[in-house]
């Protein structure tokens, strides 16, 4: 089986920076994923970390360090409009050709002014 | 450029009525398709994956069935529904060269009475 845990909330003020952290135990590992979804929304893809290290996409960037199993998201200069759910989801080998990704519960941000 | 459609938007059922939800894919050939579940505040749960026309995976046992007629159809059925069948649905395409990158459509809400 697999798990993945993340915070359920996480506050922060405008033009601050968050973190938002994913440990996930699984019987085999490809690469970790993030989502973002606004309330009532589809989740759309942010970033994907195949190989450990960091990847920055603008104000967003995503670490992986597989030997801990663990990952995060980093969003800087938070506007308002990334208040929001954040979801990582780990795609597990044996998944290569049918590419299905296993979601944690996610993590709701909410930027204050 | 690939788009994905997914309908109706918003429904309401009785308790033993049937359901079916339909997604499409346009733009692309071949496409790794998805079901996923999603209650009030919480993660994705993935429900049916298929990776070709007629070859449908189910992840959890469940009231539902999933068919795909045509390579860029899939469908979520059930013959009578539920209570615990509310949810917001969401029907997500991927190809099997993998960046950690689904995308998933508008989602359908799903009120179960």
């Amino acid at each position: 089986g697999q798990s993945l845990e993340q915070p359920s909330e996480v506050t922060a003020v405008e033009g601050a920076i968050v973190q938002i952290n994913c440990t996930y135990q699984t019987s085999g590992f490809y690469g970790l994923s993030w989502y973002q979804q606004h309330d009532g929304g589809a989740p759309t893809f942010l970033s994907y970390n195949g190989l450990d290290g960091l990847e920055e996409t603008g104000r967003f960037s995503s670490f992986l360090s597989r030997s801990d199993s663990y990952g995060y998201l980093l969003l800087q200069e938070l506007q308002m409009k990334d208040s929001a759910s954040y979801f990582c989801a780990v795609r597990e080998t044996g998944s290569s050709n049918t590419g299905k990704l296993i979601f944690g519960q996610g993590t709701t941000l909410q930027v204050k002014p | 450029s690939q788009t994905i459609h997914q309908w109706p938007a918003t429904l309401v059922q009785p308790v033993g009525s049937p359901l079916s939800l339909e997604c499409t894919v346009e733009g692309t050939s071949n496409p790794n398709l998805y079901w996923y579940r999603q209650a009030a505040g919480r993660g994705l749960q993935l429900l049916f994956y298929s990776v070709g026309i007629g070859q449908i995976s189910s992840e959890v046992p469940q009231n539902l069935s999933a068919s795909r007629p045509q390579d860029r159809q899939f469908i979520l059925s059930s013959k009578k529904l539920l209570l615990s069948d509310s949810g917001f649905y969401l029907c997500a395409w991927g190809q099997g060269e993998y960046t950690g990158e689904l995308f998933f459509g508008e989602g359908s809400r799903l009120t179960v009475l």
